[in-house]
């Protein structure tokens, strides 16, 4: 089944930016989602289609897909975004439709 | 507001079957266009896609626990169940229910339950 791969963990400074990127064969072709997850709490979306944001989710998170990589950005990156990020995408075709990156953990330093 | 909640043991003893149900409130099961979701999360790893049902009763599930997944659903009780037989203590973990949305949705999930801690020991 199609895989995607997510870096263990990425460090940034309060105030920087945060990329957090998935790799997965021609992902650009796909629809990608994100979900933030923080300790004891179930995951949240904060990008869908790609690059959509839901209602609450503030405008420094952003997302991109293009060719192998789909990218979570989150600019002036802050404390209260520490947490495991997912992304994922829907394989209809195939016998395992949802699937899921391995998870990043943002660390805010 | 579409709200999920989990509710079932939190205990189950090894080569039993682990039973979880998800009440769904703020919205019907039947509405077409979404699946109806169930996934894991093991202690300290990532997210496990489990398998799911359309409310017509279409049910696809993970390869790799498909011998041992049930998932059925009643529109009548707005609620959908998960059995997964013969339990080990691999299968301790964190159960969510979620919607998933369909082809006009790209497989996006919007709504969560809050998980279930299911740990597996005699």
């Amino acid at each position: 089944s199609y895989v995607l791969t997510q870096p263990p963990s990425v460090s940034v400074a309060p105030g920087k930016t945060a990329r957090i990127t998935c790799g997965g064969n021609i992902v650009g072709i796909k629809t990608v989602h994100w979900y933030q997850q923080k300790p004891g709490q179930a995951p949240v979306l904060v990008i869908y289609y790609d690059s959509d944001r839901p209602s609450g989710i503030p405008e420094r998170f952003s997302g991109s897909n293009s060719g192998n990589t789909a990218t979570l950005t989150i600019s002036r990156v802050e404390a209260g975004d520490e947490a495991d990020y997912y992304c994922q995408v829907w394989d209809n075709t195939g016998d395992h439709p949802v699937i899921f990156g391995g998870g990043t953990k943002l660390t805010v330093l | 507001q579409v709200q999920l909640q989990e509710s079932g043991p939190g205990l189950v003893k090894p080569s039993q079957t682990l039973s979880l149900t998800c009440t769904v409130s703020g919205g019907s099961i039947s509405s077409g266009g979404y699946y109806w979701s169930w996934i894991r999360q093991h202690p300290g790893k990532g997210l496990e896609w489990i398998g799911y049902i359309y409310y017509g009763g279409s049910t696809y599930f993970n390869s790799s626990l498909k011998s041992r997944i049930t998932i059925s659903i009643d529109t009548s009780k707005n609620q959908f169940s998960l059995n997964l037989s013969s339990v080990t203590a691999a299968d301790t973990a964190v159960y969510y229910c979620a919607r998933v949305g369909g082809y006009y949705e790209s497989g996006k999930i919007d709504y969560w339950g809050q998980g279930t801690l299911v740990t597996v020991s005699s």
